[in-house]
């Protein structure tokens, strides 16, 4: 089993629409949790990070932590298809390294 | 210069050949990493470089090779490679890999093709 789960897509939606990225998790000692956006021929670049269970919010993002469920989400509001990148949760607890999902690609169609 | 750059930006090399990796990051961070994406796959950490001091996943064959000469600076060797470690090579950078929360910047990449 892998120790993070990512739908991998790809995911299509309209332009305007109400996106949910959403990742599970098997390690109940993370705590730290990011979600990175990974334009096309471009590195990923850190988008939010939360810390434990909770609602963050900056703008037309939201990311969600459920720590009962190891299940965590990114909701994005009315998509623009700037939006369009693939989409990486990682996470990490006490230790230096990362770990990443394998990506959800997502196009917002204009 | 800002932020992570890492060069080339394309490589194709043959299994016989010897290639560097190059990264430099103008942060001022003092921790350097590289990762390997393979389509489909998770982000996989290679080797983690902090203050001088190496970490490496267990699982990389010897044919890459790291090399930190400073905190700026970052070299990925390249010896007798395989078709399979075609993927693209990602730099990272983050202030101190001994926080808690890891903001690690990445470069743009290295694509590189092994034939």
């Amino acid at each position: 089993q892998k120790e993070v789960e990512q739908d991998p897509g790809p995911l299509s939606v309209p332009e305007g629409a109400i996106v949910s990225l959403n990742c599970t998790y098997s390690n109940s000692a993370f705590q730290y949790f990011m979600w990175y956006r990974q334009y096309s021929r471009k590195g990923p670049e850190l988008l939010m990070y939360t810390y434990s269970s909770g609602n963050k919010e900056d703008g037309r993002f939201t990311a969600q932590v459920d720590k009962s469920s190891k299940y965590i989400s990114l909701f994005i509001r009315d998509s623009q298809p700037s939006d369009s990148a693939t989409y990486l949760c990682a996470m990490t607890g006490s230790a230096r390294q990362l770990t990443f999902g394998s990506g959800t690609q997502l196009t917002v169609l204009p | 210069e800002t932020g992570v750059t890492q060069t080339p930006r394309h490589l194709v090399m043959g299994m016989t050949n010897k290639k560097s990796l190059k990264c430099e990051q103008h942060l001022g961070h003092n921790a350097m990493y590289w990762y390997k994406q393979s389509a489909k796959k998770p982000l996989e950490l290679m080797f983690v470089y902090s203050l001088e001091e190496r970490v490496e996943n267990n699982s990389v064959p010897s044919r890459f090779s790291p090399e930190c000469p400073n905190s700026s600076h970052l070299f990925l060797h390249l010896h007798t490679l395989q078709p399979e470690d075609s993927a693209l090579y990602l730099c990272a950078s983050s202030q101190s890999p001994d926080r808690s929360v890891e903001t690690q910047y990445f470069g743009p990449g290295t694509r590189l093709l092994v034939l």
